[in-house]
């Protein structure tokens, strides 16, 4: 079974700031990686899917990035409104990452 | 545009079943080109996919799940509906429905979610 990790576990950072979290696979999963963002109280929302497509609506500032078992969504300069968990998820058994939350420093 | 709501009771007893519908509203689940999921996460926790459904009747479920769930549609009504037996409080979390396009993922439409407590 394909297991997703990701690191690190919270970041803290400021607004205005750079976010990279990484989301890692025990093995390749080609490109077939999801990012979602989930707020306290809320659904997750698609950010990214295919490794590095915005979803519709997703600003610029999100972009992903890699394929086989190593990917990175950044977050170029962190609003107030991206704080939040951040999860990936892989296509061939739909399994999701334990999560990044992004808080504020 | 296309959303989902989920409905159904909010506190279930153990051993017994957890029964919830998703209700889809701006488009026809029976027009074909999605797969209609059920998603939950236990409280604190990650996400865990539970299974989804064609407006075929296909299915596919989590294989940790499969002996005690099932996925029905009704496309006169638009909606699909979770059935989980045998409930213990491991089965408390908030359900969620979405949308996908390839029965695995990106999940591009999700429902607000219903918690759903397991206790007597």
């Amino acid at each position: 079974e394909i297991v997703l990790t990701q690191s690190p576990a919270t970041l803290s950072l400021s607004p205005g700031e750079r976010a990279t979290l990484s989301c890692r696979a025990s093995q390749s999963i080609s490109n077939y990686l999801a990012w979602y963002q989930q707020k306290p109280g809320q659904a997750p929302r698609l950010l990214i899917y295919d490794a590095s497509n915005r979803a519709t609506g997703i600003p610029a500032r999100f972009s992903g990035s890699g394929s086989g078992t190593d990917f990175t969504l950044t977050i170029s300069s962190l609003e107030p409104e991206d704080f939040a968990v951040y999860y990936c998820q892989q296509r061939s058994n739909r399994l999701f990452g334990p999560g990044t939350k992004v808080d504020i420093k | 545009q296309v959303q989902l709501q989920e409905s159904g009771p909010g506190l279930v007893k153990p051993s017994q079943t957890l029964s919830l519908t998703c209700t889809v509203s701006g488009g026809s689940i029976s027009s074909g080109g999605y797969y209609w999921n059920w998603i939950r996460q236990h409280p604190g926790k990650g996400l865990e996919w539970i299974g989804y459904i064609y407006y075929t009747g296909n299915t596919d479920y989590n294989p940790s799940l499969k002996s005690r769930v099932s996925i029905s549609v009704d496309t006169s009504k638009n909606q699909f509906s979770l059935n989980l037996i045998s409930v213990t409080a491991a089965d408390a979390a908030v359900y969620f429905c979405a949308r996908d396009v390839w029965g695995s993922y990106p999940f591009e439409i999700w429902g607000q979610g219903t918690k759903v407590t397991v206790s007597s």
